[in-house]
């Protein structure tokens, strides 16, 4: 099993670019996460998924949308992209509501 | 707003010492616990979880919990270098949702040879 993969590992955007970050998951899990993690700030919950077609807001969607169009696969979309939304990005899955599995994450950075 | 807090260190402990890692929640309700270790540069590894009260042993890794005091430990012993990291601590949020885990902030281990 490849786990939780993600694509792509690095980026550069400009303000007001959009991108796609891509997460694909082999282990049949049904709950998916997307998080963002600041220096020196913890992991925050973007959007979370419960199964395919299912999705919800975390603690912080704004500038976010997500889809959900099968199990494998759970997609974060960004649009007008701000400096504000330059992290590091995990996105992560679980089998059942515990523990979770992370992906390696996507360094982004919004000049 | 449940919320988990960490010390965030650094904290620096002698090779071969034992590191203890701190931990409070706010969600009186959670029942499921989680140690995570993030290198650096790297994605959060699970490396321990408790469920029950008191200590559950894993190799060199101990996790303590106390509900009552809201209080979750990790204890690593005879620390190597290859311990140093960023450990978090998470816990499983109550109240039905399926918003999974909040994470703490996270606390910087440094092991030093």
């Amino acid at each position: 099993n490849a786990g939780v993969t993600q694509t792509p590992k690095f980026r550069i955007l400009k303000i007001g670019q959009s991108m796609t970050l891509q997460c694909a998951q082999d282990m049949n899990h049904n709950y998916m996460y997307w998080y963002r993690q600041d220096p020196g700030m913890g992991l925050k919950l973007i959007y979370y998924s419960v199964g395919a077609g299912i999705t919800d807001k975390g603690e912080v969607p704004n500038g976010y949308n997500v889809s959900r169009s099968t199990t494998e696969d759970f997609p974060l979309r960004l649009e007008l992209a701000a400096p504000s939304q330059t992290s590091v990005y995990f996105c992560a899955s679980s089998p059942r509501l515990n523990e979770q599995f992370f992906g390696p994450g996507t360094r982004l950075t919004v000049l | 707003q449940k919320e988990v807090e960490q010390n965030s260190g650094p904290l620096s402990v002698p090779e071969g010492a034992i590191a203890s890692l701190n931990c409070t929640y706010s969600d009186r309700g959670s029942q499921s616990f989680f140690w995570y270790r993030q290198y650096s540069g790297k994605s959060p590894e699970l490396i321990m979880f408790i469920y029950s009260n008191g200590d559950k042993e894993d190799g060199r890794f101990t996790a303590q919990l106390n509900k009552a005091s809201q209080y979750v430990s990790l204890l690593i012993r005879d620390s190597q270098p290859s311990d140093s990291a960023t450990y978090l601590c998470a816990v499983l949020n109550s109240g039905g949702g399926a918003d999974g885990l909040t994470f703490g902030k996270g606390t910087h281990l440094i092991i030093q040879p």
